[in-house]
């Protein structure tokens, strides 16, 4: 199956820091999605990317679809606390088929007070 | 709000005993799904349904079995549960979201399940 690499695993960080994660594909995706899990829930959308070099911001986070369709970033400035959790990248090549997704495996971050 | 509810959220359970996850979603969605996600996997899809009594298989359904009588429940069934089973349990609903109308998955909060 079609494989996301997602990068870092894990990061460490201090408050107000900025953080900076990314997917790559060796694959085309049409749709790049960003989801946020914190400690017993379900992921929850931050962003959703439809175009190529697209760059769309929620709050103090950006994330962009790469110009080769094969990549995706996602940037946290000034990290607080409540910005702990798990980070998945997923990506989609088919417009409208959600069964298509494929998730990466996620980046654990962490913020020291 | 998705309104997905999830049940149970716990369980344990003993290798070989049947086991039914319950998912009841409150907005008529067309299409469900149910994930496992597990240290080092990811998400990765068990079974989706496009509709009531159509269901389809994901890339890990060995295993599992799935039923969908009406379109607010979709069931994820262990016939007979095993170690490497052990897992955390995502249904999700396709929803569009936002001003572009973008179709994408909402999760419901997780059925931690253990097989002993």
């Amino acid at each position: 199956g079609q494989q996301l690499n997602q990068s870092p695993q894990s990061m460490f960080i201090q408050e107000g820091e900025d953080v900076s994660m990314n997917c790559t594909s060796s694959s085309i995706f049409n749709t790049w999605l960003w989801y946020k899990q914190e400690p017993g829930e379900g992921p929850v959308l931050l962003i959703a990317l439809y175009k190529a070099g697209e760059l769309t911001s929620n709050g103090r986070l950006t994330a962009q679809f790469g110009i080769t369709r094969k990549d995706s970033f996602l940037n946290i400035s000034a990290s607080i606390p409540s910005d702990v959790g798990i980070y998945f990248c997923a990506g989609r090549r088919d417009g409208g088929s959600n069964y298509k997704l494929t998730f990466g495996k996620g980046t654990l971050l962490t913020v020291n007070p | 709000d998705a309104g997905i509810t999830q049940s149970p959220r716990h369980k344990v359970t003993e290798t070989g005993t049947p086991v039914t996850l319950r998912c009841h979603q409150t907005e008529n969605h067309r299409y469900m799904y149910w994930y496992r996600q597990d240290p080092g996997h990811g998400l990765r899809l068990i079974h989706y349904s496009y509709g009531v009594k159509d269901t389809d298989k994901g890339e890990v359904s060995d295993g599992y079995s799935v039923s969908r009588s009406k379109t607010e429940d979709f069931l994820l069934t262990l016939e007979s549960a095993t170690s490497s089973q052990t897992s955390v349990y995502f249904c999700a609903i396709s929803e569009r979201t936002g001003d572009s109308g973008a179709n994408v998955l909402t999760f419901g909060a997780g059925s931690r399940l253990t097989v002993l």
